[in-house]
């Protein structure tokens, strides 16, 4: 299985400010011969599934607010927050889809 | 709108079965393959089972494997999740996801509400 770490593991950010989570996989989930990485990530709220943000990596899913942006390829992928709201406060995961899918254990995102 | 909503969770002893359901609406479920994806506290989110949009293909993870079995009635827009053998480590929220595309391989674009197995004595 590929295992992915995400880290760091919580993180505390001023309302306004910018947020970065990163994750790593431990083995790459680029389909080179696509040139897609099959990466996603969630945000989950308390008592609720996970919400779909980006997927591909970097495409952000319909109606996600354009704050939030993806990058990364390969094994290492960064989500950012360009300017944290309220709303905001959540647990977010990175998930792979290039074989058996796997999440990375989660960043629990709060206000400072 | 698409629309899941997953039932038949509850307690259950250690050894017994259970069968979850998930029901399906806002889209054609019947060209969507399926998974299920569960939550505990201490493992996070772990994928369970995939099943193909015609059900010929199923897929399991290593944990479930031998003790799980994915079916779909596509005529009913219902998913189900057989679970025998039931263990504590098996204690979780489990949701039902739809994929963005239509690739086995998905991101999972949809979640159900979820529901909690709980297994203990």
């Amino acid at each position: 299985d590929i295992v992915m770490t995400q880290s760091p593991d919580s993180l505390t950010v001023s309302l306004g400010e910018r947020a970065t989570i990163n994750c790593k996989s431990s083995q790459s989930v680029l389909d080179s011969s696509k040139n897609m990485n099959y990466l996603g990530w969630y945000q989950q709220k308390p008592g609720q599934p996970p919400k779909l943000l980006i997927y591909w990596a970097s495409i952000r899913e319909s109606g996600v607010p354009d704050r939030f942006s993806a990058s990364g390829s390969g094994t290492d992928f960064t989500l950012t927050i360009s300017s944290l709201q309220a709303e905001d406060v959540a647990v977010y995961y990175c998930q792979q889809y290039y074989s058996a899918p796997t999440f990375g254990q989660g960043t629990r995102l709060e206000i400072k | 709108q698409v629309h899941l909503v997953e039932s038949g969770g509850g307690v259950v002893q250690p050894g017994r079965s259970l069968r979850l359901s998930c029901a399906a609406a806002g889209f054609t479920f019947s060209t969507y393959a399926m998974h299920w994806v569960r939550q505990t506290p201490g493992k996070g989110l772990e994928w369970v089972a995939l099943i193909s949009y015609d059900g010929r293909i199923k897929k399991y993870a290593d944990s479930v494997k031998g003790r799980f079995t994915l079916s779909r009635d596509n005529s009913k827009n219902t998913l189900f999740l057989q679970m025998h053998s039931l263990r504590a480590e098996d204690t979780a929220v489990y949701y039902c996801a739809r994929p963005g595309g239509y690739d086995l391989r998905g991101y999972f674009a949809n979640w159900g509400q979820g529901t909690l197995v709980t297994v203990s004595s």
